[in-house]
């Protein structure tokens, strides 16, 4: 099975950074995404990685260790916007097709003035 | 971009009755459909996979019976919950593969808040 860990919740301040982090357990892996969804919406894409190294997407920065089974999602300075959960999300090969995804059950992230 | 349209997006029903939620790719063909529910404070879990044209792949302890999904076309895939209960009470979402339109991720809808009284 597949096995997604990463924190509750975590705060932080208003123009701070703050590093998410995200471990997993998967066979077949094929490739690690973030999510951010404000309380009663879905979830709007961030980034994804399916190679080992650091993506950067402005104020957002997503980090994979395939051989660690470790993501982190780093966001910089940090706006009263930014306040949400943060869900990691792997995919897994099965065989051909398009694959769900398996959710880790998010990060709430608050931050403060 | 690639657009899911989901209706309707808050839903009240009776115990018993039957509810079904509708997505719909606005401009692509979504061959592959993803059905998740979330409870509150936890985690999307896939409920089952849609493909156009054929049965839905269901999850783990998902009751095919109960949920039932059509994918009748390559825009439209809906999901009806049957003699819903209370404990069906959720935040259901769909998603689509964007495999085969130039992209790896997946778009969703904006979800439906379904309360069984």
């Amino acid at each position: 099975g597949q096995n997604i860990d990463q924190p509750t919740e975590m705060t932080a301040t208003e123009g701070a950074i703050v590093q998410i982090n995200c471990t997993y357990q998967t066979s077949g892996f094929n490739g690690l995404f973030w999510y951010q969804q404000h309380a009663g919406e879905a979830p709007t894409f961030l980034s994804y990685n399916v190679l080992d190294g650091l993506e950067e997407k402005g104020r957002f920065s997503s980090f994979l260790s395939r051989s660690k089974g470790y993501s982190y999602l780093l966001l910089k300075e940090l706006q009263m916007k930014d306040s949400a959960s943060y869900l990691c999300a792997v995919r897994s090969i099965a065989g051909g097709g398009a694959d769900g995804l398996t959710f880790g059950k998010g990060t709430h992230l608050i931050i403060q003035p | 971009g690639a657009v899911v349209s989901q209706h309707p997006s808050r839903v009240i029903c009776k115990s018993g009755t039957s509810v079904k939620i509708e997505c719909r790719s606005l401009d692509f063909q979504a061959t592959t459909m993803f059905w998740y529910r979330q409870f509150p404070k936890q985690s999307l879990m896939l409920m089952a996979t849609s493909n156009e044209g054929s049965k839905a792949t269901y999850e783990q302890g998902v009751e095919k019976d109960k949920f039932l999904i059509n994918h009748a076309s390559l825009t439209l895939s809906t999901l009806t919950v049957t003699s819903a209960h209370p404990e069906d009470s959720s935040f259901y979402i769909c998603s689509a593969s964007l495999l085969g339109q130039g992209a790896h991720g997946y778009t969703f809808g904006s979800g439906t808040r379904l309360t069984v009284v």
